[in-house]
């Protein structure tokens, strides 16, 4: 089945630690996108990807980092210079050959802190 | 930066009973899109909305894009147990058709008792 993979479901870091959350993709979709959701708040952009080897910082982007070496991944590090990274993050993808395609979701990450 | 207004906050109703939320925005969109979160889980795609006016209904769901652009509302009938869940209105605006990016609203926590 065609989807959105992240994993883990559940991450725990140590204080000064770098973790890597993984979010695949086969549907072929051309962008990517990093939410940050916090209890009682909307999706925050982090990060979004229109293409492979390319990528852009959304509204929270201090203290996170991507990269999108392939079409189909596009892991998110969250460094030791975010200081509140306890948060649900969600990978979304969408298809670019109609601009307004909707975007659709993995199931997330829950990352909390030692 | 854009922002949008979901309401209410939160709902507590009896089975049967239906349901309106919305959303409003201080600027225009081309996109209205209202997703269903699920415990732990990501947003699922519930309605897309892509032009003014537009009335949509899928199943006991109808969602409608507003005249003036600036807003949109999710209405649920019949309700039952399983309707349960955090309900996300997100737009987009004309200057992010290339990008495909999305503002959310905060959700509107929907609690059903049998």
């Amino acid at each position: 089945d065609g989807g959105i993979t992240q994993s883990p479901k559940y991450l725990f870091r140590k204080e000064g630690q770098n973790v890597t959350l993984s979010c695949e993709q086969n549907l072929n979709h051309d962008a990517m996108y990093w939410y940050r959701q916090d209890p009682g708040q909307g999706l925050r952009l982090i990060y979004y990807s229109q293409i492979v080897n390319d990528f852009q910082k959304g509204d929270i982007a201090e203290g996170y980092s991507v990269s999108r070496e392939k079409k189909e991944s596009f892991p998110l590090t969250v460094t030791s210079a975010q200081k509140n990274p306890t948060a649900f993050y969600l990978c979304a993808s969408s298809a670019r050959d109609r601009v307004n395609q909707p975007q659709h979701f993995g199931d997330g990450t829950r990352l909390s802190i030692l | 930066g854009q922002q949008l207004n979901q309401s209410p906050q939160s709902m507590f109703i009896q089975e049967g009973e239906d349901v309106s939320m919305n959303c409003t925005s201080s600027s225009i969109f081309n996109t209205w899109l209202w997703y269903k979160q699920d415990p732990g889980e990501g947003p699922v795609l519930l309605i897309a909305l892509y032009k003014a006016g537009e009335l949509t209904s899928n199943g006991r769901l109808t969602a409608q894009f507003g005249i003036t652009r600036k807003d949109s509302f999710l209405n649920i009938s019949a309700s039952i147990p399983s309707d349960v869940g955090i309900y996300f209105c997100a737009g987009r605006d004309p200057g992010s058709s290339n990008t495909g990016k999305l503002i959310f609203g905060q959700g509107t926590t929907l609690q059903v008792k049998p």
